[in-house]
């Protein structure tokens, strides 16, 4: 079974500038997940999908950030325009359903530098 | 703020040694899982326990859950030098079911 992909692994970009991420979930998984980890600590969820409706996006800041999965499957998560503190490691996961299993599985992340 | 907390933040031991690490969260949850990130790579998911289950194992991984103190242990034995990377603990709130939150992680490693 393959596992959830993403791309870019890595990207460098100036403050000010726009970046986008893509995240494909195992097939079938009907939850997709967006996680910001800073360096040092652990992941915060960012946006949380259920199919292709939004389940949590409290911790999203909206005013840069934006996420969308479009026909349920794939998932894009942007930035516009990134700031120096935006500089993480951006990880999809997904797993089977909504609620009480918990098990997610994760893509190996995008690295993100902002200069 | 996170709802897991980790304890100790780094933990260094030598192959062959066990590995206990803690979590401690605040509010009641469903499940709590654990998870194990190698350097630079995405989470693995370890194991999962119930809110209504106080001890689970899966291979050399042992974990406690006392929901009364709201912490859970996960005991590693004889570990080894492919041990070594951060767990984390994640809760699944009952409030909130279907959103992990994450602690910041015990960062092991084990000297070969």
């Amino acid at each position: 079974e393959a596992g959830v992909a993403q791309s870019p692994r890595y990207k460098i970009i100036e403050k000010r500038q726009s970046v986008a991420f893509w995240c494909n979930p195992i097939s079938g998984h009907a939850t997709l997940y967006w996680y910001q980890q800073i360096l040092g600590q652990g992941p915060k969820l960012l946006i949380q999908f259920q199919n292709n409706g939004v389940v949590d996006d409290s911790q999203l800041p909206k005013d840069r950030f934006s996420a969308e999965r479009l026909k349920g499957v794939d998932s894009t998560l942007k930035i516009q325009p990134a700031k120096l503190e935006d500089s993480a490691v951006y990880l999809c996961a997904s797993s089977l359903r909504l609620a009480l299993l918990g098990e997610q599985f994760f893509g190996p992340g995008t690295r993100l530098t902002v200069l | 703020s996170q709802q897991g907390e980790e304890d100790p933040q780094a933990l260094s031991i030598q192959e062959g040694e066990n590995a206990t690490m803690n979590c401690s969260y605040k509010t009641s949850i469903n499940n709590l899982q654990w998870y194990r990130q190698n350097s630079g790579r995405g989470l693995v998911h370890l194991i999962l326990i119930r809110s209504n289950e106080r001890e689970k194992h899966s291979g050399r991984l042992r974990v406690t859950l006392d929901t009364s103190k709201k912490s859970s242990s996960l005991l590693i034995t004889a570990s080894r030098a492919a041990d070594t990377a951060s767990y984390f603990c994640a809760t699944d709130a009952e409030t909130n079911a279907g959103k992990s939150t994450f602690g910041d992680g015990t960062t092991l490693t084990v000297k070969p």
